[in-house]
């Protein structure tokens, strides 16, 4: 019963290359969420996807980052043109069931190991 | 805006020696409020989920309570391999994301 998977678990990259981490959720879930923790900061959420839908990218950067959860294959985070302020640790979370607007439910966040990416 | 506030930031326990840690939060609506444990280099591992006040929840040395305002998690005759971060999240009534707070470096010495 494999967790959430993550790869690569290290990356470095020279400014302005660009950093692509993926995220396999756990079996039979299809809710994805990636978080960043920075050096010496909490861990903030960025974007919520489910199959080939962004959900709520409330906490992406405007510029420079991307995701996606296509109908087959992992979740991508894609950080074009690196730089320094971007080196952090980046997690991933799924869940088996979407948080149902007004209810007392919600499903748990499992998280991955994460990549740690550091930018040169 | 909505917050989370944990202390200590960090404590430093005898092996066998019982506390308390705090979680704090300031929401509009809350749906649930978990706790997670954070090993260095490693993602965080799920513990709890409490979704109203005058919940209590247990697991081993580990009990969490909630209110209206707070959570504590109470460790009890702790280990040394209870060392770590220990991390709380809420989660807001129509929202979906967790909003984490800074954590509890705890470290038990034998």
């Amino acid at each position: 019963n494999a967790g959430v998977m993550q790869n690569p678990r290290h990356l470095v990259r020279r400014r302005g290359q660009e950093a692509r981490l993926r995220c396999s959720p756990m079996k039979g879930h299809s809710h994805v969420y990636w978080y960043r923790q920075l050096p010496e900061e909490g861990l903030k959420f960025m974007v919520y996807l489910q199959k080939e839908n962004i959900i709520d990218e409330s906490g992406m950067p405007k510029e420079r980052f991307s995701a996606e959860f296509p109908k087959e294959g992992p979740s991508i985070l894609r950080i074009q043109q690196v730089v320094r302020g971007d080196s952090a640790a980046y997690f991933c979370a799924s869940s088996l069931r979407a948080p149902s607007g007004g209810s007392h439910f919600t499903d748990t966040q499992y998280f991955g190991p994460g990549t740690r990416l550091t930018v040169l | 805006e909505d917050q989370v506030t944990q202390s200590p930031e960090a404590l430093r326990l005898q092996e066998g020696e019982s506390s308390s840690l705090n979680c704090s939060y300031t929401v509009s609506g809350l749906r649930g409020l978990f706790w997670y444990r954070q090993d260095p280099g490693k993602g965080p591992e799920f513990l709890f989920t409490l979704y109203s006040a005058g919940e209590e929840k247990e697991k081993e040395r580990l009990k969490a309570t909630l209110t209206k305002k707070e959570s504590f998690l109470h460790i009890t005759a702790p280990k040394p391999e209870d060392s770590a971060t220990y991390l709380c999240a809420v989660q807001m009534e129509y929202g979906n994301k967790l909003v984490f707070g800074a954590g509890t470096i705890l470290r038990v010495k034998s």
